[in-house]
């Protein structure tokens, strides 16, 4: 199993573009979270989905993001237009469908730096 | 709300036995999970308590008590790698992780 992917690892990019993360979770998994961590407030639950479907994201900041789950086994995570203030380290992690012994598996993460 | 609080930073010496401490309130619970996060890594999974007591594995144990909504994380025979932050994170409703701002574990020879 690859575990979860992510890409890109790195990002910069300019204050006002666009920036589309991506992952693929581990297959079999139903669930899959977005999670945004920065020194001053820790690792943030943005959004997840079960099955496909978003079912909670109320942690997404603002308008200026979506996510995504067309399939299985692809989700992206958009801001439209950046700030620097979103500079962080975006981390995707999958489970299976329910809480076991095991919790999530996260992928390595997507360092973003808007300038 | 919710709300789980542990330490920011601890230290303690090669070879000794450090313990972590988290606290939580949040509403739904349906275990407590402890991850180990390196510098530039992402979170790996530790353990998981979802019953009161403790769980033993190899030199981690982690103790839960849902009544006082408290758990700990141990750590023997400490070693040089075991220096990161460890993150305390409860499940709620719905498979949902919160995770607490974490302690940076710094381990001295």
């Amino acid at each position: 199993d690859a575990g979860v992917i992510q890409s890109p690892r790195h990002e910069v990019t300019e204050m006002g573009q666009e920036v589309t993360l991506r992952c693929k979770p581990i297959s079999g998994h139903d669930y899959l979270f977005w999670y945004r961590q920065t020194m001053m407030r820790g690792l943030e639950l943005l959004i997840y989905f079960n099955n496909n479907v978003p079912i909670d994201d109320s942690g997404m900041p603002e308008d200026r993001f979506s996510a995504k789950m067309p399939n299985a086994s692809f989700s992206t995570l958009k801001i439209q237009p950046s700030e620097p203030r979103d500079s962080a380290v975006y981390f995707c992690a999958s489970s299976r469908d329910r809480v076991n012994n095991y919790g999530y598996t996260f992928g390595s993460g997507t360092r973003l730096t808007v300038v | 709300g919710q709300n789980i609080d542990q330490p920011t930073e601890m230290t303690a010496t090669e070879g000794a036995i450090v313990q972590i401490n988290c606290t939580y309130q949040t509403s739904g619970f349906n275990g407590l999970f402890w991850y180990q996060q390196h510098a530039g890594e992402a979170p790996t999974f530790l353990s998981y308590n979802v019953l009161d007591g403790l769980e033993e594995k190899g030199r981690f144990s982690s103790f839960l008590s849902r009544s006082k909504g408290y758990s700990y994380l141990l750590l023997k025979e400490l070693q040089m790698k075991d220096s990161a932050s460890y993150l305390c994170a409860v499940s709620g409703g719905y498979n949902k992780l919160i995770f607490g701002a974490g302690t940076r574990l710094a381990v001295h020879p």
